[in-house]
């Protein structure tokens, strides 16, 4: 199995700041990962795929870059409706996800 | 608009069986690949089962295999999970997702999900 690993685990920001998430695999994967973005009590939603990918009608302020074994999810500037928490997703091989970043108002 | 709804969840005894269900609208359901992916309760996703779209090639988690069997029925645009031998941590919320263009295994569309919680 690709082991996925995130960083920060919590990020504290506020409103208008720049935010970037890490994940890193285990191994190789090019550029097949995903990042989804999770509301309590809500499923997830698909943001970015193939590491830079924007899926259809996310917000440009999302961004994604990275291949090989280190990525990341750059937020441009944070807006109210963006405190949730983020995963990243494998899928070269069987997919694995990543623990998840909460980010939350400081 | 995709629409994905799951259904059959509850609560059940350890080593039992329980069938989710899936019923899909919207998009060509013959033409993409569908998926289970599950959450714990405060817990992080793990995905637990695929099926292509036409071939029907499947494929598990090792933490299911030999327990679960995903499958789908065309004609119903439907996709089932049976699940025996059930496990307290089986216990999770179980979302439907389907599956990105190109048969890839990234998740554009997810349902609610249904809670199966294994517990006597």
């Amino acid at each position: 199995d690709i082991q996925m690993t995130q960083s920060p685990s919590t990020l504290s920001a506020s409103v208008g700041d720049r935010v970037t998430i890490t994940c890193r695999a285990s191994q190789s994967i090019t550029g097949w990962l995903a990042w989804y973005q999770q509301k309590p009590g809500k499923a997830p939603k698909l943001l970015i795929y193939e590491a830079s990918t924007l899926e259809s009608g996310v917000p440009s302020r999302f961004g994604g870059s990275g291949s090989g074994t280190e990525f990341t999810l750059t937020i441009s500037s944070l807006q109210p409706d963006d405190f949730a928490t983020y995963y990243c997703q494998q899928y070269k091989m069987y997919p694995t996800f990543g623990p998840g970043t909460k980010v939350d108002l400081k | 608009e995709v629409q994905l709804v799951e259904s059959g969840g509850g609560l059940v005894q350890p080593g039992r069986s329980l069938r989710l269900s899936c019923a899909a609208s919207g998009f060509n359901f013959d033409d993409y690949g569908m998926h289970w992916v599950r959450q714990a309760p405060g817990k992080g996703l793990e995905w637990v089962s695929g099926i292509s779209g036409n071939l029907g090639s499947v494929g598990y988690a090792d933490s299911v295999k030999g327990r679960f069997t995903i499958s789908r029925d065309h004609a119903k645009k439907s996709l089932f999970l049976q699940m025996n031998s059930l496990r307290p941590e089986d216990t999770a919320f179980y979302y439907c997702a389907k599956g990105g263009t190109g048969s890839l295994y990234f998740f554009d569309y997810w349902g609610q999900g249904t809670l199966v919680t294994v517990s006597s």
